[in-house]
């Protein structure tokens, strides 16, 4: 199993450009989740997703959209990029709802917005 | 509001035990889980505790006391690779098909010789 993963390792992007971070999983899990990590601060949550064709908002979601056609992905668009999101972004899953605590994360998107 | 407490930087000699506290403030609780990042990684799954109590896994131990608010998790033994940042995650009530969770900000703990 390759678990969870991400795709670009590293982006740079120009204010006002879009882009499409992409993540899957091959582990069947329901539950899927976007964050963002600021330096020295802890995951901020963007969008989960608790089954294909099912999203919604998180902490964090201005800025950003998301879409689940199947189990496996779960892609993060960022549409006009801004410089407040630059961040590393991870994408994570669980098996259930029940098991939210353990969370298999991916192992993230270095974007810089300049 | 939901908000977590952990001390941001810990500095422990290798071989040595070292405890990282955290405390938090969550409304609905259900329990506390831990997180490992090593620098540039990604952040792995150590433990979790949703009952009072001490829970072991080979080295690394976490505590939880709901009346205290507060848990914290041991490492034994450190080793040189346990240089990384651990994070607490408090898990909350269910809103519709979604468990609140909100992460601390991580405490970097360094392992010197």
């Amino acid at each position: 199993n390759a678990g969870v993963t991400q795709t670009p390792k590293f982006r740079i992007l120009k204010i006002g450009q879009s882009m499409t971070l992409q993540c899957t999983q091959d582990m069947n899990h329901n539950y899927m989740y976007w964050y963002r990590q600021d330096p020295g601060m802890g995951l901020k949550l963007i969008y989960y997703s608790v089954g294909a064709g099912i999203t919604d908002k998180g902490e964090v979601p201005n800025g950003y959209n998301v879409s689940r056609s199947t189990t496996e992905d779960f892609p993060l668009r960022l549409e006009l990029a801004a410089p407040s999101q630059t961040s590393v972004y991870f994408c994570a899953s669980t098996e259930s709802r029940g098991s939210s605590y353990e969370q298999y994360f991916g192992p993230g998107t270095r974007l810089t917005v300049t | 509001g939901q908000s977590l407490e952990q001390p941001s930087e810990v500095t422990a000699v290798e071989g040595a035990i070292v405890q990282i506290n955290c405390t938090y403030q969550t409304s609905g609780f259900y329990g506390l889980s831990w997180y490992q990042q090593h620098d540039g990684g990604a952040p792995t799954f150590l433990s979790y505790n949703a009952l009072d109590g001490l829970e072991e896994t080979g080295r690394f131990s976490s505590f939880l006391s709901r009346s205290d608010s507060y848990g914290y998790l041991l490492l034994q033994e450190l080793q040189m690779k346990d240089s990384a940042s651990y994070f607490c995650a408090a898990f909350g009530p269910y809103s519709g098909g979604y468990q609140k969770v909100t992460f601390g900000i991580g405490t970097k703990l360094q392992v010197i010789p």
